[in-house]
């Protein structure tokens, strides 16, 4: 089955600061790949996705890359703002019918 | 639109007890999962809901755990005989469609057990 690897654990920045997160992945029949961001007490929400036939996706200030070839994808967050502080999850779309999750990655941006 | 509702949001509980969480899903939407994160991690999947059918269950899904959606609407995830173990946040999420698609999660059930 899929198996999703993310790092790193933690990533600590200044406002202003690009972030960037990656993950990789096993599956290379896997064809849909969220990016999930959780605030203290909420449950995930999706911020952006890619699907495999497409290399790269922007909205506003976050990006995702694909790489199927190496089977790995990451997320860019540009100009950091303290809101932007978080858990943010990778998945992929494990056997087609639900997402495998990564660990996570805790941002924190410092005003 | 007013998301997905999970009740109760925080349990309590003795090791030995059976405790029941409930999922109201988005309305019209065909598919409903329940995932399992405890502190530190990502969501886990137990299983996942078409309608009413139940399409797929995790290794991580012991016989102390069974899920329902009777109707393809609401679902329950009972937990029998609980263990220390079992104590995590149980996330529900539901999503619209044939192919794997946007999650739209619940706020979770937080259980503890003692």
């Amino acid at each position: 089955g899929e198996n999703v690897e993310q790092h790193p654990s933690t990533l600590s920045v200044q406002e202003g600061d690009s972030a960037v997160i990656k993950c990789t992945y096993s599956d290379s029949a896997s064809n849909y790949f969220p990016w999930y961001k959780q605030e203290l007490g909420k449950g995930p929400q999706l911020i952006i996705d890619i699907r495999s036939n497409v290399g790269e996706k922007k909205d506003q200030r976050i990006a995702v890359t694909l790489n199927k070839t190496a089977k790995h994808f990451s997320l860019h967050i540009t100009e950091t703002q303290p809101e932007d502080s978080a858990v943010y999850f990778c998945a992929g779309s494990g056997g087609y019918n639900k997402l495998i999750f990564g660990a996570g990655t805790r941002l924190a941006v410092h005003p | 639109d007013t998301g997905v509702s999970q009740n109760p949001r925080h349990k309590i509980t003795k090791r030995g007890q059976n405790v029941t969480f409930r999922c109201d899903p988005i309305s019209e939407h065909n598919r409903l999962y329940w995932y399992r994160q405890t502190l530190g991690q990502g969501p886990e999947f137990l299983t996942y809901f078409q309608n009413e059918a139940q399409l797929e269950k995790s290794r991580l899904l012991s016989d102390r755990f069974s899920a329902e959606r009777p109707k393809g609407s609401f679902s329950t995830l009972e937990i029998q005989r609980t263990e220390q173990g079992d104590s995590a946040m149980y996330l529900c999420a539901s999503s619209f469609g044939e192919n794997t698609g946007e999650l739209f999660f619940g706020e979770g059930s937080r259980l503890t057990v003692l």
